[in-house]
């Protein structure tokens, strides 16, 4: 059941900032969307989340429209090593639930 | 703090064959998840274990199954191994409620 929609594929330009949409127009009051990443096959790796405020943190910055239909994930200095696939899920904060991953956006920095 | 830990790394067997995989949870998770993802794929739900108890199941097979273990330890059984069960087996641990999901590194189950 996947809830949100996210381009196949980006390039980003080493240094410069890579800035990944997600749509999850039919996204619930209650739910919070979560960015993950996994870099060639490894298990998926916790960048952010929130509800309805932006938020940042040490990787990178989530920005929330105010209808909250959409979002996008910001790595402000993509390096080499922030090659991966990214996911966008929304969930509720707890709960009987799990996290529906889509096929993400694979991001490629280019040197 | 030890992250979530899956053994074994990688498993080769012959179709047919059943296949059983472990995952350690972070210490005081008490819920596990597993994933499936196929070469090129993307991550697929397969079970929900909080407790010791099953709490939810994806759309897979029933010859996919597993338990939780009183000290939230977790395995996936695989029976009747089929070649399209090749796949990198994921687990992940969570805090009572589901927040904040951890990630192992996974185990790559290939079938011949």
């Amino acid at each position: 059941d996947a809830k949100t929609t996210q381009p196949t594929s980006m390039d980003c330009a080493e240094g410069r900032a890579a800035n990944l949409p997600c749509n999850h127009s039919t996204i619930s009051g209650n739910e919070y969307v979560y960015w993950y990443r996994q870099i060639h096959s490894q298990g998926p790796q916790y960048i952010i989340h929130g509800l309805k405020n932006n938020e940042t943190n040490e990787m990178a910055s989530l920005i929330i429209t105010e209808d909250r239909k959409s979002s996008t994930l910001i790595l402000p200095h993509a390096t080499l090593r922030d090659t991966a696939v990214y996911y966008c899920i929304v969930r509720v904060l707890f709960g009987a639930n799990n996290l529906f991953f889509g096929t993400g956006t694979r991001l490629t920095v280019i040197p | 703090e030890a992250g979530v830990t899956q053994s074994p790394t990688h498993l080769i067997k012959t179709r047919g064959q059943q296949a059983t995989l472990r995952c350690s949870p972070i210490s005081g998770h008490t819920s596990v998840y597993w994933y499936q993802q196929a070469l090129g794929l993307g991550l697929q739900f397969l079970l929900w274990y909080d407790e010791g108890e099953e709490r939810n199941r994806g759309n897979f097979p029933p010859r996919f199954s597993g338990r939780q273990f009183p000290n939230y330890s977790s395995e996936l059984n695989v029976n009747a191994l089929e070649l399209e069960d090749s796949a990198l087996y994921l687990c992940a641990s969570g805090p009572r409620g589901g927040y904040g999901y951890t990630f192992g590194s996974g185990t790559r189950l290939t079938v011949v």
